[in-house]
């Protein structure tokens, strides 16, 4: 079974500009959540989405967003650019056949690196 | 709400010598614990997971971590390492019960193998 692809695996854009990102999970996962890696402030959890709807969200400002399509598909968009937003990008993709916490499995992540 | 710490930021170690890697966390409420590996330019695999039952869970490649609730640790240790083990390492913890998946992760350890 093939794991969670993330896309583009870099990009490099300029303050201002925005970005979306891209995220299929393993088939048949329903949930996606996505993370922030940066040297300084480490792994922070972004938002999660399940079943086309945000379940859960970090603090992050409302220039980060994101949805999730009917096939489980996950985008995440970051409007006006700021040189902080550069980072990895990660993806993780979990079964959730209950409601409650399951295994987490991670793409390879989108690098952006902001100009 | 939880934290995570990695009591070390950096652990080097000859190659064939055994190793640990300390976590401790906090939070008001019980807790599923996870240990993930990060190769560079990667990223995160689930090396090992604490979700009920022994307190004791170890992984394919020979690490293994014990969960101590009265010390809230949750230690990463190897009797003999490899080169291949040279890695980042991340403790991370979710909530049990939640609705959805939210990690909560340490700062990482940088595992430095040497020969």
């Amino acid at each position: 079974k093939a794991g969670v692809t993330q896309t583009p695996r870099y990009l490099i854009k300029t303050r201002g500009q925005q970005v979306t990102l891209s995220c299929s999970p393993i088939s048949g996962h329903r949930s996606v959540s996505w993370y922030q890696q940066t040297p300084g402030q480490g792994l922070q959890f972004l938002f999660e989405y399940f079943s086309e709807t945000q379940r859960n969200k970090g603090n992050f400002p409302g220039r980060f967003s994101g949805r999730q399509f009917s096939n489980s598909r996950s985008e995440m968009n970051v409007s006006t650019l700021e040189l902080g937003d550069s980072a990895l990008y990660l993806c993780a993709s979990s079964l959730q056949t209950s409601g409650t916490t399951d295994t987490q499995y991670f793409g390879p992540g989108t690098r952006l690196t902001v100009l | 709400a939880q934290s995570v710490t990695q009591l070390d930021s950096q652990v080097p170690v000859f190659e064939e010598a055994p190793v640990e890697l300390r976590c401790n966390y906090s939070s008001s409420v019980s807790v599923y614990l996870f240990w993930y590996v990060q190769y560079p330019n990667q990223g995160l695999q689930l090396l090992l997971k604490y979700l009920s039952g022994s307190t004791l869970v170890e992984s394919i490649n020979g690490f293994e971590a014990e969960f101590n609730k009265s010390q809230t640790s949750f230690h990463l240790r190897k009797p003999s390492v490899h080169i291949s083990d040279t890695a980042e390492y991340f403790c991370a913890v979710t909530a049990r019960g939640n609705a959805g998946n939210m990690l909560t992760f340490g700062g990482g350890t940088r595992l430095m193998v040497k020969p």
